[in-house]
């Protein structure tokens, strides 16, 4: 139990565009769920906070505008990368606490190419 | 504020051998703490977690894990290492009172040569 999904697994788009990335619960009901960027060789940073029905917290130093998260059920929060860039270029994971207490589960990420 | 450190980003061992990866944390409040486990391109799975009980923590796949707080240290250890086990480890440190805010450590690379 406690699965998280995210989708698409790998997207490869222009500079310029915008790119969904949505993570859902499967087989649970998430209020909160957690977005990360990690890059290559690197560890997992948190960007924000999703929050159902209300608006996400963001880390210190996040876009807030470049990276708009929505929460609009309890089993779905999508990242929209708004007017990608190349640096933009990333693997993203998110997370919500699942049915153990004190553990987030992780889906399988999505790496976001953009040229 | 809260922080981890892990030791090493890259660890070799021979398969059989022990594995010990190291972590230490900062915490301004008695921690919880976590190791996971990361394959290419996929997400996180927990290994195990400790959250104020017993010290010496057992998690999957044969390993295991020992707060000691006057160290400050979570070290992650497995008696005999396998080739399945070469993988992504970060260690992760929460406040008890917002568990899903995790803090990574760099993370280590663990080699298993055959």
């Amino acid at each position: 139990g406690a699965v998280v999904s995210q989708h698409p697994s790998r997207v490869i788009c222009k500079s310029g565009t915008s790119v969904k990335i949505e993570c859902r619960s499967l087989d649970f009901q998430a209020t909160t769920m957690f977005w990360y960027r990690q890059f290559p060789k690197q560890s997992l940073m948190l960007m924000a906070t999703s929050n159902e029905g209300s608006k996400a917290t963001y880390e210190q130093g996040v876009e807030k505008d470049k990276f708009l998260i929505n929460h609009a059920s309890l089993t779905l929060s999508t990242l929209t990368v708004t007017s990608a860039h190349p640096e933009d270029s990333s693997f993203y994971i998110c997370s919500a606490p699942g049915r153990a207490p004190n553990v987030l589960t992780f889906g399988a990420g999505s790496r976001l190419t953009v040229l | 504020a809260q922080s981890v450190t892990q030791l090493g980003s890259h660890v070799s061992v021979s398969e059989g051998a022990l594995v010990l990866l190291r972590c230490n944390y900062s915490s301004s409040v008695p921690p919880y703490l976590f190791w996971y486990v990361q394959y290419p391109n996929q997400g996180l799975q927990l290994l195990l977690k400790y959250t104020s009980a017993a010290t010496l923590v057992k998690g999957i796949n044969g390993f295991e894990a020992e707060f000691k707080k006057s160290e400050t240290s979570f070290h992650l250890t497995k008696p005999s290492a396998h080739m399945s086990d070469a993988a992504e480890y970060f260690c992760a440190v929460s406040d008890p009172s917002n568990t899903g805010k995790l803090i990574f450590g760099q993370g280590t690379t663990l080699q298993v040569k055959p």
